[in-house]
């Protein structure tokens, strides 16, 4: 089973829609979470943290299970500038690392 | 201030030939991380180094080694290429290795290794 698991799509999805995306962890004791957002040819950048209440920055909402180990992105009004790839994050201290998920691909259609 | 700095940003090399590719962390950053991002997949961590020590290392052969200097800049190097190490090459610098749960990770635009 992979650490980090994403749908990659793709998804095609109308300008003002409203889109989510799904992830899960394996590993139980991961502490920090977050979602990346990767646009074509260019490196990951942070979008947003994930806490256990939830949290949101404007249109984009995240929301954490630690007892199902999942994460979710809701995109809310997508704006074309949203097409990109959004990477699931997990990290685990002691491991040094973040893991990434394999993306999930999004283009907003006009 | 400059963020990230890779070099080169693209890097054309063939099978059995050795490369070493540089990273230049975010001024104040003591940390630097190494990450491979094969096409269609997400970056896979290969080592973090932390004031000059290796802190970590991913699942990756020996052919693959790095080193941080005292100002902190970073080089990985990769021996004996292989086709399967064609990849974007990813460093990201961070103040303190993320001691902190919730330290950030800043990323350079990479270096682009295509071997053939």
């Amino acid at each position: 089973r992979k650490e980090v698991e994403q749908d990659p799509g793709p998804f095609n999805v109308p300008e003002g829609a409203t889109v989510a995306f799904n992830c899960t962890y394996s590993n139980s004791a991961s502490q920090s979470f977050f979602w990346y957002r990767q646009d074509c040819r260019k490196e990951p950048k942070l979008l947003m943290s994930v806490y256990s209440s939830g949290n949101e920055d404007g249109r984009f909402t995240a929301q954490l299970n630690r007892a199902s180990q999942y994460i979710s992105l809701l995109i809310r009004d997508s704006k074309l500038s949203d097409s990109a790839t959004y990477l699931c994050v997990v990290f685990l201290r002691g491991n040094e690392k973040l893991t990434f998920g394999t993306g999930t691909r999004l283009t907003i259609i006009p | 201030d400059a963020g990230v700095t890779q070099s080169p940003t693209h890097l054309i090399k063939t099978r059995g030939q050795h490369v070493t590719l540089r990273c230049s962390p975010i001024s104040g950053h003591k940390s630097v991380s190494w990450y491979q991002q094969v096409l269609g997949q997400g970056p896979q961590f290969i080592f973090q180094y932390y004031e000059k020590e290796e802190r970590g290392r991913g699942n990756f052969p020996d052919r693959f080694s790095a080193r941080q200097f005292p100002n902190y800049s970073s080089e990985l190097n990769v021996n004996a290429l292989l086709l399967g190490d064609s990849a974007l090459y990813l460093c990201a610098s961070s103040l303190n290795g993320q001691r902190a749960t919730n330290e950030k990770l800043f990323f350079g635009s990479g270096t682009q290794l295509s071997v053939l």
